[in-house]
């Protein structure tokens, strides 16, 4: 049974700091993962989609990484912003149509 | 092009009354998925459905929860005599096809059921 993992649940940083998000799966048999980004009361939003065979994938200021056989993702944001506050949800996706998602992380950026 | 639309964005309800929550794909889009997300936990798969048939139900509770697809309309999920853990977070999702590694699901704004 796939069981995702993220750390850390909750991270506070000062506007312009360059920061990671970890996510660790345990089922290395994935067809691709997935970093979303959900606002309070919003549904989420798509970031990025890693295909299994791909190591990494970018987006403006965000870069996310990932390493399958050690069953690891992380997410890399550059110069952080207060509008970057939301919860980070990692998502797996193995042999069926369904998303496994980990409980995400809880981002702050303080001006 | 509208996105994936939930009705109703909130929805309060007694103990042992029906839930229904409405999902509009994306136009275009013939696959639904449904995910609860209960209060500090992460997303749960639930259902998926392609129109008029129910592909994987394997998260689904196996009492008082049903999931259709019609062929005309939204999608439906009912919960039936609702209790208080039901209060929670549903969000649907809908691709256009399934697709392995290439296609991402694109989520709706959730309905928030309070069960009182």
């Amino acid at each position: 049974k796939q069981e995702v993992t993220q750390i850390p649940a909750a991270l506070s940083v000062p506007e312009g700091e360059n920061l990671v998000l970890n996510c660790s799966f345990t089922d290395s048999a994935i067809y691709n993962l997935q970093w979303f980004r959900q606002d309070p009361g919003k549904g989420l939003t798509s970031l990025l989609l890693i295909q299994s065979s791909q190591r990494e994938q970018t987006s403006g200021r965000l870069n996310a990484s990932l390493d399958k056989s050690s069953g690891r993702s992380t997410l890399y944001i550059a110069a952080s912003q207060p509008g970057d506050s939301a919860t980070y949800l990692c998502a797996v996706k193995g042999g069926s149509e369904k998303l496994v998602f980990g409980k995400g992380t809880k981002l702050t950026v303080n001006p | 092009n509208a996105g994936v639309m939930q009705n109703p964005r909130h929805l309060v309800r007694r103990r042992g009354q029906e839930a229904r929550l409405r999902c509009s794909p994306m136009k275009g889009h013939s696959h639904v998925y449904w995910y609860r997300q209960l209060p500090e936990e992460g997303l749960k798969f639930m259902v998926y459905l392609q129109k008029e048939n129910i592909i994987d139900e394997s998260g689904m509770p196996k009492e008082r929860f049903s999931a259709e697809f019609p062929k005309e309309g939204p999608s439906i999920l009912r919960i039936q005599q609702v209790v208080r853990g039901d209060s929670a977070a549903y969000f649907c999702a809908s691709s256009r096809r399934d697709s392995g590694s290439l296609e991402t699901q694109y989520f709706g704004p959730g309905t928030r059921l309070l069960v009182l």
